[in-house]
């Protein structure tokens, strides 16, 4: 089965920029989709389609797919982006839909 | 507003059954995949469940095959699991979710049902 590595954790400085890194297989040549859960809520969507952002998302949050990484950013990071973060793709050869193994962000 | 909420969830012996249920408003239910992802303790994301809007095609994860039944009422804006056969390792919290209507994703997730086998 298709398989998602992410890193366990990410520290970051309030102000300073997040980088969350999903590696996989080729990738780039998926839809990769990110979710946010904080503590004792239900994850959401806050990257479609690689790079879009649903309505409510801030613009500090992006996404970008290539090769066999995809990347979200957080930049002026703040301390409510706090969160355990997910990767996920829909991998059409077994129909699965596939989560990555999540990274916690911590705002020092 | 889109919303799902889950309930039917609790504690469990090894063993025993439960049927959980996720209650669907603000969409036209029938035109949407609902999947099921759970998260055991301290753990990540598992998607092991799905039915498209029709309710003629579903999808098993292997651990829970045999065991679990997915299936829904559209006059009823409902999806039902049915869980037999309990595990310790079933112990999770269980979301439902709508599929986005692009497919491969999930625009829509429900608070969740904590399920404890012991």
């Amino acid at each position: 089965s298709y398989l998602l590595t992410q890193p366990p954790s990410v520290s970051v400085a309030p102000g300073k920029t997040a980088t969350i890194i999903c590696g996989g297989d080729n990738i780039g040549s998926k839809s990769v989709y990110w979710y946010q859960q904080k503590p004792g809520q239900a994850p959401v969507l806050v990257i479609s389609h690689d790079s879009d952002r649903p309505s409510g998302i801030p613009e500090r949050i992006s996404g970008s797919n290539s090769g066999n990484t995809a990347t979200l950013t957080i930049t002026r990071v703040e301390a409510g982006d706090e969160a355990d973060y997910y990767c996920q793709v829909w991998d059409s050869a077994t129909d699965d839909y596939v989560f990555g193994t999540g990274t916690k962000v911590s705002v020092l | 507003e889109m919303e799902l909420v889950e309930s039917g969830g609790g504690l469990v012996q090894p063993g025993g059954s439960l049927r959980l249920s996720c209650s669907a408003s603000g969409f036209t239910f029938k035109n949407f995949a609902i999947h099921w992802v759970r998260q055991a303790p301290g753990k990540g994301l598992d998607c092991f469940l799905g039915i498209n809007g029709d309710g003629n095609r579903t999808y098993y994860a292997d651990s829970v095959k045999g065991r679990f039944t997915i299936s829904r009422d559209n006059s009823k804006n409902t999806v039902f699991v049915h869980m037999t056969s309990l595990r310790l390792e079933d112990t999770a919290i269980y979301y439902c979710l709508k599929e986005s209507h692009f497919g491969g994703y999930f625009d829509l997730w429900g608070r969740g049902a904590l399920v404890t086998v012991s």
